[in-house]
């Protein structure tokens, strides 16, 4: 299976403090990207990194791709309440179908 | 507006029934998405189109057959509906069919609870 691996799969921080997800996959991408989820809610797309990029920023948001590890990380600084959401990563392994494949997602609680 | 909406938000049935699920973006979007996420948050793609042309087509049963009217709809019904229907359905859509290159926008979800 294609189906990436995030860790952890819940996280809980205290408001102010950074947050760190890694994602794990298993054949070679041509782009890599993350998402978030509310509850109840549809998902969010937050940033895209091509396999030729290395790393990527977007406000308080740091994407880090290591393709020789096959492996991201998604970096939230100075978290706040409202990150409290389900974080996605989804890998594009054939570039030219529109086919994603999402991990299972990494449960962030951020408490006030 | 809604970039990416779906009707309905909620829908319960009993097995056996069959349902459709709509779905319309406004983003002039080429390509559009079904994606099924179980009560484990596990999100897999179901179908894709592009300009209406069926381009994914996963390993679903043919129970569910999806159809796009007009590149700004996509909509999904499912026949004999099975308890194992039960989860949350979410359309998407993407500027290009190369998924890599351009973001997804999620609609927010349709829950199917079959009973």
């Amino acid at each position: 299976s294609q189906q990436g691996e995030e860790d952890p799969q819940a996280l809980s921080i205290q408001e102010g403090e950074n947050a760190t997800m890694n994602c794990s996959y298993k054949t070679s991408i041509n782009n890599l990207q993350w998402y978030r989820q509310n509850s109840g809610r549809g998902l969010v797309h937050l940033i895209l990194i091509r396999s030729n990029e290395r790393e990527k920023h977007s406000g308080r948001l740091r994407v880090t791709l290591d393709t020789s590890k096959k492996s991201s990380s998604l970096l939230i600084t100075a978290s706040r309440a409202a990150d409290t959401a389900s974080y996605f990563c989804a890998t594009d392994h054939s570039g030219n179908t529109g086919k994603l494949i999402f991990g299972q997602g990494t449960t962030l609680q951020v408490k006030p | 507006d809604t970039a990416v909406s779906q009707t309905p938000k909620y829908l319960v049935t009993q097995m056996g029934n069959d349902k459709s699920i709509k779905c319309e973006q406004n983003l002039g979007h080429d390509t559009m998405y079904w994606y099924k996420q179980d009560s484990k948050k596990f999100l897999k793609i179901m179908f894709s189109y592009n300009n209406k042309e069926l381009i994914i087509n996963e390993t679903v049963p043919n129970r569910f057959s999806p159809k796009s009217p007009d590149k700004a709809h996509l909509n999904l019904h499912i026949n004999s509906l099975e308890l194992g229907d039960s989860a949350v359905y979410f359309c998407a859509s993407s500027q290009d069919l190369i998924a890599g290159q351009y973001e997804q926008y999620f609609g927010p979800g349709t829950r199917l609870t079959v009973t």
